[in-house]
């Protein structure tokens, strides 16, 4: 059971715009910031966005992501079929002496 | 370009000790004022932090596996270990290095970028 809580799927078509969700508690997303990680088939993970809204360099602008209270969002828009892939939400949860903590993934399939 | 590369046994017993080194190359394990971490993922299952060790030398881990991590560098070959010890066959995992961002209160801002991964297996 993840600390942070993600759909374990959703799907788009070419073109169509996907949002992702994450949902935490007072102790993580509440008062920390949000990172959303791609992982590709068979590949590690890749920062894709970071500070709740940030993308690192080469990331396109597709990808956004938003933060609200105790919840994050990822979106994506323009689906391509090269974004099919599993997305985790993260953050810092202040409890236990903090820690990192994880969603449990969402893997994403373009129709 | 910063890259980080995973080396260790493949194959644990149960209760033995898992060990796993990082080799980052392409920039300095002691420059940019960063953090080291272990990450795992169960085969097709999500992604779990480990522990990271701070530039101090400091090591932070998971609360659920706090008692069995040993995280630790060696910069004079650029690198940092995991040992995880008494393992089971729940460690089975891709295990996976990242260099960390850490605010100055220590908590992970991101990690990026990671190395590629290497699967350890705990079978007898």
């Amino acid at each position: 059971q993840s600390v942070l809580t993600q759909p374990p799927s959703a799907s788009g078509t070419p073109g169509q715009r996907v949002t992702i969700s994450c949902s935490g508690s007072s102790s993580n997303i509440g008062s920390n910031t949000v990172n959303w990680y791609q992982q590709l088939p068979g590949t590690a993970p890749k920062l894709l966005i970071y500070s709740n809204n940030q993308r690192p360099s080469g990331v396109p602008d597709r990808f956004s992501g938003s933060k609200s209270g105790t919840s994050a969002s990822l979106a994506i828009s323009g689906l391509q079929s090269e974004d099919e892939a599993d997305y985790y939400c993260a953050a810092w949860d202040d409890s236990l002496n903090g820690h990192a903590v994880f969603g449990g993934g969402t893997q994403l399939t373009v129709l | 370009q910063l890259q980080l590369q995973e080396s260790g046994s493949g194959l644990v017993k149960p209760s033995q000790t898992l060990s796993l080194t990082c080799a980052v190359s392409g920039g300095s394990i002691s420059s940019g004022g960063y953090s080291w971490s272990w990450i795992r993922q169960p085969p097709g299952k999500g992604l779990e932090w480990i522990g990271y060790i701070y530039q101090s030398g400091s090591t932070f881990s998971n609360p659920s596996l706090k008692s069995r991590v040993t995280i630790s560098v060696d910069r004079s070959k650029n690198q940092f270990s995991l040992n995880l010890t008494s393992v089971t066959a729940a460690d089975t995992a891709v295990y996976y290095c990242a260099r960390t961002t850490v605010t100055p209160k220590f908590q992970i801002i991101w990690f990026d970028p990671w190395g590629q991964g290497t699967l350890v297996t705990v079978s007898s």
